[in-house]
């Protein structure tokens, strides 16, 4: 089982439409969860960091469910410009003494269509 | 965020060269980098952490001898491809962060080819 696991989609919809993306972890000794926008060759961009309490950035929301392991992603009113894949990150630390790793998921490409 | 920048963004070289790929944070000390490797629709994956001053911890399948690290100061480490094949094709990527801490700046990236 793969440590952070995403939906690869593609997801097309129209511009104007609200989607989720989902993500799961296997880790339970995972600590902090973000999702990161990745644009065609070019580096991955944090686009927020995601709370227990659920947390909102203008037309992203972003959900957390340690019980479930559980992350989630949802974007309203799609805009041309959020086309990008987005990757699920989950950081660890491998040990007491180690060095916080991040885990990628595979990512969940996007394209909204005009 | 912290800005991480890396040279070169884009190298092709011949089987058998060696490259190296510099990764520089330059506008914090960064005490740990991290290097990844993406290859084409695939994820970032987690190749070696790299704390200043110390020896790089790799990932498990990662050689050690083929991919040498060097972060000798806490805003510069090194990446050397070694006796490079068309397999090493990539796009790398690095990152920089505080080793107490959960956050990291990523770089531009490097394209790598391998002809």
């Amino acid at each position: 089982r793969k440590e952070v696991e995403q939906d690869p989609g593609p997801f097309n919809v129209p511009e104007g439409a609200t989607v989720a993306f989902n993500c799961t972890y296997s880790n339970s000794a995972s600590q902090s969860f973000f999702w990161y926008r990745q644009d065609c060759r070019k580096e991955p961009k944090l686009l927020m960091s995601v709370y227990s309490s659920g947390n909102e950035d203008g037309r992203f929301t972003a959900q957390l469910n340690r019980a479930s392991q559980y992350i989630s992603l949802l974007i309203r009113d799609s805009k041309l410009s959020d086309s990008a894949t987005y990757l699920c990150v989950v950081s660890l630390r491998p040990t007491t003494s180690g060095t916080y790793k991040y885990i990628f998921g595979t990512g969940t490409r996007l394209k909204v269509l005009a | 965020g912290a800005v991480v920048s890396q040279h070169p963004s884009r190298v092709i070289c011949k089987s058998g060269t060696s490259v190296k790929i510099e990764c520089r944070s330059l506008d914090f000390q960064a005490t740990t980098m991290f290097w990844y490797r993406q290859f084409p629709k695939k994820s970032l994956m987690l190749m070696a952490t790299s704390n200043e001053g110390s020896k790089a911890t790799y990932e498990q399948g990662v050689e050690k001898d083929k991919f040498l690290i060097n972060h000798a100061s806490l805003t510069l480490s090194t990446l050397t491809v070694t006796s490079a094949h068309p397999e090493d094709s990539s796009f790398y990527i690095c990152s920089a962060g505080d080793r107490d801490s959960y956050e990291q700046y990523f770089g531009p990236g490097t394209r790598l080819t391998v002809t």
